[in-house]
């Protein structure tokens, strides 16, 4: 059974560093993208970028280029999102999904909730 | 970059009827790449359709999509209590629409 296992909740401060974690069961992770899709609160979804796990092509929306960065370690099916100075509007839901037929993203994470307030 | 805008923003509507939500691309989409998608409060986004029509594992056949080009819809024939959702479309995996909400009138 496919299934991609966010990781937990986070608290920081603004100016803090972060960097969030989706590890990918019951597939061959290399083979397919993942992407990263941002939800903040009572808003809609937007996406931020994707990843090509065999060889690391990352790939981002104009909106998100330079603020986050998206990368893997295969040797642990994990996929992984980051920032080195996250601010207050970070504040959101992130989901990491899986890339299936046709662009369509067939699994998704529960989700991470990332809070930043001082 | 492709824009994506879905109407209405709100549909009211009562269990048993039709609801019709709108996805209308700024340039022309690939139909393949059209897709569509469920989200419940609290809850992740759930694939509904792909290539514009094509139903996902599990998905009942009350849910259909049609469009080509830049128009494109998602019909839900008889709504069920557990369909009052948002409702997005997106295009290549990539943009989203700003959603649709289906609530109980």
């Amino acid at each position: 059974e496919v299934q991609l296992v966010q990781s937990g909740a986070e608290v920081e401060k603004p100016g803090d560093s972060l960097k969030i974690s989706c590890k990918a069961f019951g597939y061959s992770f290399t083979n397919d993208w993942i992407h990263w899709v941002r939800q903040m609160p009572g808003k809609g979804l937007e996406w931020m970028g994707m990843i090509y796990p065999a060889n690391s092509d990352a790939r981002y929306s104009p909106s998100f280029e330079g603020q986050v960065t998206i990368s893997v370690d295969t040797s642990i099916s994990t996929a992984y999102l980051q920032w080195h100075s996250l601010e207050a509007t970070d504040s959101a839901m992130y989901y990491c999904a899986r890339q299936g037929v046709y662009g369509a993203l067939d699994y998704w994470g529960l989700g991470t909730l990332v809070t930043v307030s001082s | 970059e492709i824009v994506l805008t879905q109407s209405p923003g709100t549909l009211s509507l009562s269990p048993g009827e039709r609801a019709t939500l709108s996805c209308r691309a700024s340039q022309s989409v690939n139909i393949n790449y059209l897709t569509w998608y469920q989200q419940k409060p609290g809850q992740a986004p759930r694939l509904l359709l792909y290539g514009a029509s094509s139903r996902a594992t599990g998905i009942p056949d009350r849910f259909s999509g049609s469009g080509s080009g830049t128009d494109f819809t998602l019909t839900i024939s008889r709504l069920e209590p557990e369909d009052f959702a948002v409702y997005y479309c997106q295009q290549y995996g990539r943009t989203f629409g700003q959603g649709t909400k289906v609530e109980i009138k």
